[in-house]
């Protein structure tokens, strides 16, 4: 049971380098988001996305970008990296009600700790 | 907008007491009601739910009832342990306007002294 898997773990970027956080679920869920996790301000939604193809903005989505090619995978990436981008990333996934399933429980992958400096 | 409020962490009890976290929310529509936990190094795992008005949630000794004329979701356990210690986070999912986004509180860190 693979579930929600994110990679890297842990990443330091200096300012203005790029990267991209990948994220991988093998439970055929259409809905996959990322968050961002400070201290005091929990999980905001950064982008998400309700199947191939399909993205959208999330609350804070400004110096992120996101695709959906398949259902499995939905990369963040981050442009030109600011200290303000330095967070923990949780990336999630869960069926929609139009898959039929019994729960639209969200799974969470184990997070990146990503510091820029 | 849509909006979960915590009480501030962090909660310090001893062993076997009480806990209540509490939890109201804003919302249009009739969104469902979670509770996350998180342990140290870990992502969120969920604890309990509930989708309709009057629904209990429960799992691990833990309860959380949906109460609509409130608008709450306040998590209670009757005799907490050490392994209990972790972040709590109250979310909700489902509002008119929000369709499948979880909308987070901003969590509440619960310490269990031996």
């Amino acid at each position: 049971n693979a579930g929600v898997t994110q990679t890297p773990k842990f990443q330091v970027l200096k300012t203005g380098q790029s990267m991209t956080l990948q994220c991988a679920q093998d439970m055929n869920h259409e809905y996959m988001s990322w968050y961002r996790q400070d201290p005091g301000m929990g999980l905001r939604l950064i982008h998400y996305s309700v199947g191939a193809g399909i993205t959208d903005q999330g609350e804070v989505p400004n110096g992120y970008n996101v695709s959906r090619s398949t259902t499995e995978d939905f990369p963040l990436r981050l442009l030109s990296a600011a200290p303000s981008q330095t967070s923990v990333y949780f990336c999630a996934s869960s069926y929609t009600p139009g898959q039929g399933a019994s729960s639209t429980e969200a799974f969470f992958g184990q997070g990146t700790r990503l510091t820029v400096v | 907008g849509n909006s979960v409020t915590q009480m501030e962490g962090p909660v310090t009890l001893s062993e076997e007491a009480f806990l209540t976290i509490n939890c109201t929310y804003t919302a249009t529509g009739y969104p469902s009601l979670f509770w996350y936990v998180q342990y140290p190094g870990e992502g969120l795992q969920l604890l309990l739910k509930a989708t309709k008005a009057d629904d209990k949630g429960s799992n691990k000794g833990f309860e959380a009832t949906y109460r609509k004329e409130t608008t709450s979701f306040h998590l209670e356990k009757g005799s907490v342990q050490v392994s209990d210690s972790a972040v709590y986070f109250c979310a909700l999912s489902g509002a008119r306007d929000s369709s499948y986004k979880l909308i987070f509180g901003s969590g509440t860190r619960l310490l269990v002294r031996p």
